[in-house]
């Protein structure tokens, strides 16, 4: 079954700094990526995602690239607030049935003032 | 429009009791699942449903059981607790396909087994 690893862990940037966030999945077969982030205490929310006939997606200071033959794809936020700071999770899936979601371990995102 | 209600928010449970934790939701959305949030370990499914009447096992289904016998309700039961049960379990609905259509979350269910 897919496999989605995420790195890195946690990430400190000050405010006004670009924050990239890495994730690697396993299936080949897997085609829709998409990336929720989940404020502390709060529910996961979609943010963003992309296809897999898709290299690059953006939405305001957002994008997401996919790389289909590494096998990775990357979430890049620029000018950080500290209102983005958060936890992101990755996720990989097939477009098929139900479509189970297998989710990255998150990334801790801390934006300092 | 509520979306996706969980209940109750936080729990405490005794190893070996039994409890059924609620979602529903007013979409009137066929796809349901559950998933388990653990630190370090991302959110791993545990059961989902297609619509009423149908359920599957995901990723890590063991000591749980689901039913579906309304579109709107999909309840998890826990059979008998385990600490290593201790989690934050989310309820996510969806009208069709991730890639479509998205999935809501709920609020989530802090759960502690002693």
């Amino acid at each position: 079954g897919e496999n989605v690893e995420q790195h890195p862990s946690t990430l400190s940037v000050q405010e006004g700094d670009s924050a990239v966030i890495k994730c690697t999945y396993s299936d080949s077969a897997s085609n829709y990526f998409p990336w929720y982030k989940q404020e502390l205490g709060k529910r996961p929310q979609l943010i963003i995602d992309i296809r897999s006939n898709v290299g690059e997606k953006k939405d305001q200071r957002i994008a997401v690239t996919l790389n289909k033959t590494a096998k990775h794809f990357s979430l890049h936020i620029t000018e950080t607030q500290p209102e983005d700071s958060a936890v992101y999770f990755c996720a990989a899936t097939l477009d098929t049935g139900f479509q189970k979601l297998v989710f990255g371990t998150g990334t801790r995102l801390l934006v300092s003032p | 429009n509520a979306g996706v209600t969980q209940t109750p928010k936080f729990q405490v449970l005794k190893t070996g009791q039994s409890m059924t934790l609620q979602c529903a939701q007013d979409m009137n959305h066929e796809y349901m699942s559950w998933y388990r949030q653990d630190p370090g370990m991302g959110l791993r499914l545990i059961h989902y449903s297609v619509g009423a009447g149908i359920t599957d096992q995901g990723e890590v289904p063991n000591g749980y059981n689901v039913s579906r016998s309304t579109t709107e309700d999909f309840p998890l039961r826990l059979l008998s607790a385990a600490p290593s049960q201790t989690s934050v379990y989310f309820c996510a609905s969806s009208s069709g396909t991730a890639m479509t259509y998205g999935y809501t979350f709920g609020s989530g269910t802090r759960l502690t087994v002693v």
